[in-house]
């Protein structure tokens, strides 16, 4: 069965990059769709954005003009790239797989904070 | 985007009681609707996908429904281990979304 799971800083300075990976285990990346939620502390989920295996992407349009998602299917990663963070992006971000239609499994998420 | 509005934002009920929460979708989403819990610390697990269908292995205490625009998810009788917050989450238009999301405790 798929695993997911994060890695990545858990601390990014504010104006930096915020880079995540998601490696897969369990199954082959070349199928379904791959994608990043996260949910700032207390609060509820958010969207980022998803990849499939081919590349092809889609973004939420309240970060498109930041992110980044890619894949490598010799690694079996997937990976999140987040530009020029403030505090507002300090989240739990989760790596989910998009089976189409529903978001499952889930990794178990990893904290970034932004700050100084 | 289509907002989905949740509610309420948290209830206390007693073992065994019967739990509704509702999620209505600021437009036609069809039944393009999910329901996830999630427990403190944890990551969402999916529940019920297209609005009504019980993932395999949840238990029977847990169901969904669908009326238009309004969705309604159901626990039958409430458990201990059923403490958690729920979100409700459409799929019909991109950006994908969630509800705000239903803060379940024990009375």
């Amino acid at each position: 069965q798929l695993q997911l799971q994060e890695s990545g800083p858990g601390l990014v300075k504010p104006s930096e990059t915020l880079s995540l990976t998601c490696t897969v285990s369990g199954g082959s990346i070349s199928n379904f769709y791959w994608t990043w939620i996260r949910q700032p502390p207390g609060k509820g989920l958010e969207w980022i954005g998803y990849i499939s295996h081919t590349g092809s992407t889609n973004y939420n349009p309240s970060l498109e003009s930041r992110v980044s998602i890619s894949v490598d299917t010799s690694k079996n990663q997937f990976s999140l790239y987040l530009s020029s963070v403030t505090a507002a992006d300090t989240a739990v971000y989760y790596c989910a797989t998009w089976v189409p239609n529903w978001f499952d499994p889930w990794g178990q998420g990893t904290l970034v904070i932004v700050s100084s | 985007d289509i907002q989905m509005t949740q509610s309420p934002s948290s209830l206390s009920a007693s073992v065994g009681d019967r739990v509704t929460i509702t999620c209505q979708a600021s437009q036609d989403i069809s039944n393009c609707l999910n329901w996830y819990q999630q427990k403190p610390g944890k990551p969402p697990k999916l529940l019920i996908y297209d609005a009504s269908n019980l993932k395999t292995g949840v238990p029977s205490r847990f169901s969904g429904s669908e009326s238009g625009t309004d969705f309604t998810f159901t626990i039958s009788s409430l458990q201990p281990e059923d403490i958690a917050t729920y979100y409700c989450q459409q799929y019909d238009h991109l950006p994908w979304t969630f509800g705000q999301g239903t803060k379940v405790e024990i009375k």
